[in-house]
């Protein structure tokens, strides 16, 4: 069955950089879009960053724009978020989800999120 | 950027009552419209995709409706486990965005 598993949050000091991971399994990794979508705590969804199939399109919401960057890895089935110069805005949960179908950016599976707590 | 607009952000239901709840979207999405459900502590679950098509597994009671920039989610008979917070999701353009979400919450 399909599993989307992220790792890598905890808690950060603001301007300071952390690194998500997120495993798949059940499904052919390389074959789909993936992507990072965040929820602070009792707020609604936000969507964060797309990485295409083969890593050569990326897409960023503004909010992270030129402060993150998603990256994958198709030979080890996974996927990146490198988060520099974090701010307190920027906790939330960080879900993994991936496309639907090619190119169709709804996203059929979610891993279950990893916190990133940015404070001092 | 499309900025989607949910209401009402509560609705206060019964058991077996039916839900009508709407994404308005701020231009055409053309039809790029999905739904997700998500209940405390778990990730969102895709139920309804481009508009009206529901996603694998997901329990003929939901249905989706709508074109252009008013789309509608209906639960035709709410069952126990439906009382969750529901969010409109639009793939039409980037940046792909959210609706703020609507609560289906037990009278």
């Amino acid at each position: 069955q399909v599993q989307l598993v992220e790792s890598g949050g905890g808690v950060v000091q603001p301007g300071r950089s952390l690194r998500l991971s997120c495993a798949a399994s059940g499904f052919t990794f390389s074959s789909y879009g993936i992507h990072w979508v965040r929820q602070a705590p009792g707020k609604g969804l936000e969507w964060v960053a797309f990485i295409s199939y083969d890593g050569r399109d990326q897409y960023y919401a503004d909010s992270v724009k030129g402060r993150f960057t998603i990256s994958r890895d198709n030979s080890r089935d996974s996927l990146y978020l490198q988060m520099n110069g974090l701010r307190p805005e920027d906790t939330a949960v960080y879900f993994c989800a991936k496309d639907r179908r090619w190119k169709q950016h709804h996203f059929d599976y979610w891993g279950q999120g990893t916190l990133v707590t940015v404070s001092s | 950027e499309i900025v989607l607009t949910q209401s009402p952000a509560t609705l206060s239901l019964s058991p077996g009552e039916r839900a009508t709840l709407s994404c308005r979207a701020s231009q055409s999405v053309s039809s790029y419209l999905a739904w997700y459900q998500q209940r405390p502590g778990q990730a969102p679950r895709l139920l309804i995709y481009d508009a009206s098509n529901r996603a694998t597994g997901i329990p003929a009671r939901f249905s989706g409706s709508g074109s252009g920039t008013d789309y509608t989610l209906t639960i035709s008979s709410l069952e126990p486990e439906d009382f969750a917070v529901y969010y409109c999701q639009q793939r039409s353009d980037w940046p792909l965005t959210f609706g703020g979400g609507t609560k289906v919450e037990i009278k």
